[in-house]
């Protein structure tokens, strides 16, 4: 099966809180793609973040940062501080590279609300 | 500016009534892609197209069509609509889905059947 899994649905912290929003994934292929979109109240689909299968290194962008895992398909990420500003539903995906569609596969979303 | 654009991005219709949710890219992308959005499910593609009149179904295609006669323009149609196709919809577009890059997503359209 290829699929991902955000088994978290709803996140509710304070401000300036530390949040990790939770990935885990499944694909039968070594080379694959991951990625993450926030989903602000507006609704539009905002790209943050894409990390290939061949490379575990853990990224760092301002207050975000991602951990993945090969050992245990997991790929998740981190708000460092968080603010109201970071409230959304964040989306984990993959793409495994067999598919030849282009096809995202989404995990449900992950409801971030961030209170002041 | 670099952009996928939807229209309409809200519309609410009836039972039957066909209708079509226009997408274009100025990006001389060569994929392009419908995902629909609903509670619970995430998004779930509908159609996609490797390339001027290349389509191919996706997970959920039952109920729409789609055209790809340029480039840029990628129209989602919904020859009858039903109350179970109420969602949200998005239209999304990258260089080469061999090569998966960034999929560049429109701001998506409301629809409600009622």
């Amino acid at each position: 099966a290829q699929k991902v899994t955000q088994a978290q649905t709803e996140i509710s912290v304070v401000e300036k809180e530390d949040v990790t929003l939770d990935c885990v994934y499944e694909t039968r292929d070594t080379t694959y793609y991951l990625f993450w979109y926030k989903q602000p109240p507006s609704g539009e689909l905002v790209f943050l973040i894409r990390r290939n299968s061949f490379d575990e290194q853990n990224e760092i962008s301002g207050r975000y940062s991602w951990n993945f895992q090969k050992s245990t398909s997991s790929f998740n990420f981190t708000i460092t501080a968080s603010q109201v500003v970071d409230s959304a539903v964040y989306f984990c995906a993959l793409i495994p590279v067999s598919s030849n569609t282009g096809k995202l596969i989404f995990g449900q979303g992950t409801t971030l609300q961030v209170k002041p | 500016e670099a952009q996928v654009t939807q229209n309409p991005r809200y519309l609410i219709t009836v039972t039957g009534k066909k209708l079509t949710v226009t997408c274009s890219q100025n990006m001389n992308h060569e994929y392009m892609s419908w995902y629909r959005q609903d509670p619970g499910l995430g998004l779930r593609q509908i159609y996609y197209s490797m390339n001027v009149e290349v389509t191919d179904k996706g997970d959920v295609p039952e109920g729409y069509k789609v055209s790809r006669k340029e480039k840029r323009n990628f129209p989602l149609i919904l020859e009858s609509p039903s109350p179970n196709q109420t969602s949200l919809y998005f239209c999304a577009s990258s260089w080469n889905p061999t090569l998966p890059g960034e999929l560049f997503f429109g701001e998506g359209s409301r629809l409600t059947v009622l």
